[in-house]
């Protein structure tokens, strides 16, 4: 039972552009979300969060949006650029301090 | 410079025969934590442990064992490898609240 889902396996987008990565959650007792941005051979690192009372957190070019009434999340990153090519992973947390639930991630390419 | 550190980076086995990943962290931290990683799947955590001592399954723990004698270190053991367990592993930490930091992965393949 996948309760983190991220539908697209990858995006492609024009370097300048926005890029829209997004990410569903079934689980209601989730109460804080974190992207992760993970290069090969590399592990992931950490790159916004945003916890349930809030709905919008900024960081310079990356957004994250929660709407917690349809259970989604998404990461915007304008403008987009071809260092931000990489795999990314939307995460949730809940009331079990360390129990971070994944989803499959989206292959992210900017072109130049 | 901080760091989680798993070793070693790349490890072809036969089934059967037993290993140890070792993962150590010089932050301090109270929280580790073992994830592997398979095409499709994203990142399914085996085990984590809160602090020394203190350890828990995670979503796919069977086939793997872990221990937490020391603060630092959070070995992952597979005491009878098979195929199903090739994968890439990543170790993780953090201190409470705050979020994980990765090591570099470790590349398991089982024949």
């Amino acid at each position: 039972d996948q309760q983190v889902k991220q539908n697209s396996p990858s995006l492609s987008v024009q370097e300048g552009r926005i890029s829209i990565l997004n990410c569903d959650y079934t689980n209601s007792m989730f109460d804080y979300f974190l992207w992760y941005k993970k290069y090969p051979a590399e592990g992931p690192t950490f790159l916004i969060s945003i916890s349930s009372i809030k709905d919008k957190n900024e960081d310079g070019r990356f957004t994250v949006f929660l709407n917690k009434s349809a259970k989604h999340l998404s990461l915007h990153i304008v403008p987009s650029q071809p260092g931000d090519s990489a795999v990314y992973f939307c995460a949730a947390g809940g009331t079990s301090y360390g129990k971070l639930t994944f989803g499959q991630g989206t292959i992210l390419t900017v072109h130049p | 410079e901080a760091q989680v550190t798993q070793n070693p980076r790349y490890l072809i086995t036969v089934t059967g025969k037993k290993l140890t990943v070792t993962c150590s962290q010089n932050m301090n931290h109270e929280y580790m934590s073992w994830y592997r990683q398979d095409p499709g799947l994203g990142l399914r955590q085996i085990y984590y442990s809160m602090n020394v001592e203190v350890t828990d399954k995670g979503d796919v723990p069977e086939g793997y064992k872990v221990s937490r004698k020391e603060k630092r270190n959070f070995p992952l053991i597979l005491e009878s490898p098979s195929p199903n367990q090739t994968s890439l592993y990543f170790c993780a930490s953090s201190s409470y609240n705050s979020p994980l930091h990765f090591g570099n992965g470790t590349r398991l393949t089982v024949t």
